[in-house]
């Protein structure tokens, strides 16, 4: 069985460009998470989405990330405009659903310059 | 609010020497309890949890966890590390099982042969 998937695995970008972050789930899996971890921390939840509706997206600073799961299957994280304090790895994880374990990808490590 | 320590930033240990990994929660209801393990570039592994029942858990590679509510401990052991256990390993809470996770700031393991 395939893992959870990302892409790009690493992004380097100058400030104030925009970037984007894409995730496969594992197949059939209907809930989606993203994390930001920071160099020397646990992930933080950022948003999570059952299906295609987010339903929990408290912590995700709307002003500058965006995110999307259109068909309830891929994901996109989306930071415009990219600022130096963003630099870190986001994290995609899926679960069969709520309460259910969470399976990580690899992350993708993105570099603000 | 719920929150997680880890006290070790680093830790280094010797091939075959035995490990615990420290970490502290505080939760105001029975917690559920986890750790996971990040080898470098690779996401998230559950290593093993803790919903309910037996204090004493036993997880995948070795390892193993103790719950005790007296110190508001979940302390993760291993008899004998093996170099392939360098990696960061994430002590995490959950309010309602796997949802709503807070993970502590981790802890760095070496081994030395």
């Amino acid at each position: 069985e395939a893992g959870v998937v990302q892409s790009p695995r690493y992004k380097i970008i100058e400030k104030k460009q925009p970037v984007a972050f894409w995730c496969n789930p594992i197949s059939g899996h209907n809930t989606l998470y993203w994390y930001l971890q920071n160099l020397g921390q646990g992930p933080e939840l950022l948003i999570r989405y059952e299906n295609e509706e987010a339903v929990d997206d408290s912590q995700l600073p709307k002003d500058r990330f965006s995110a999307e799961r259109l068909k309830g299957v891929d994901s996109t994280l989306k930071i415009q405009p990219a600022e130096l304090g963003d630099s870190a790895v986001y994290l995609c994880a899926s679960s069969t659903g709520l309460g259910f374990e969470q399976y990580f990808g690899p992350g993708t490590r993105l570099t603000v310059t | 609010a719920q929150s997680v320590t880890q006290p070790d930033i680093h830790i280094t240990v010797s091939e075959g020497a035995s490990l615990e990994l420290r970490c502290n929660y505080s939760y105001g209801a029975t917690p559920y309890l986890f750790w996971y393990v990040q080898s470098p570039g690779q996401g998230l592994q559950l290593l093993l949890k803790y919903f309910s029942g037996d204090t004493l858990v036993q997880g995948i590679k070795g390892f193993e966890a103790e719950f005790k509510r007296s110190q508001s401990s979940f302390n993760l052991r291993k008899p004998s590390v093996h170099w392939s256990d360098a990696a960061e390993y994430f002590c995490a809470v959950g309010q309602t099982s796997y949802d709503k996770v807070i993970f502590g700031p981790g802890t760095s393991l070496s081994v030395i042969p």
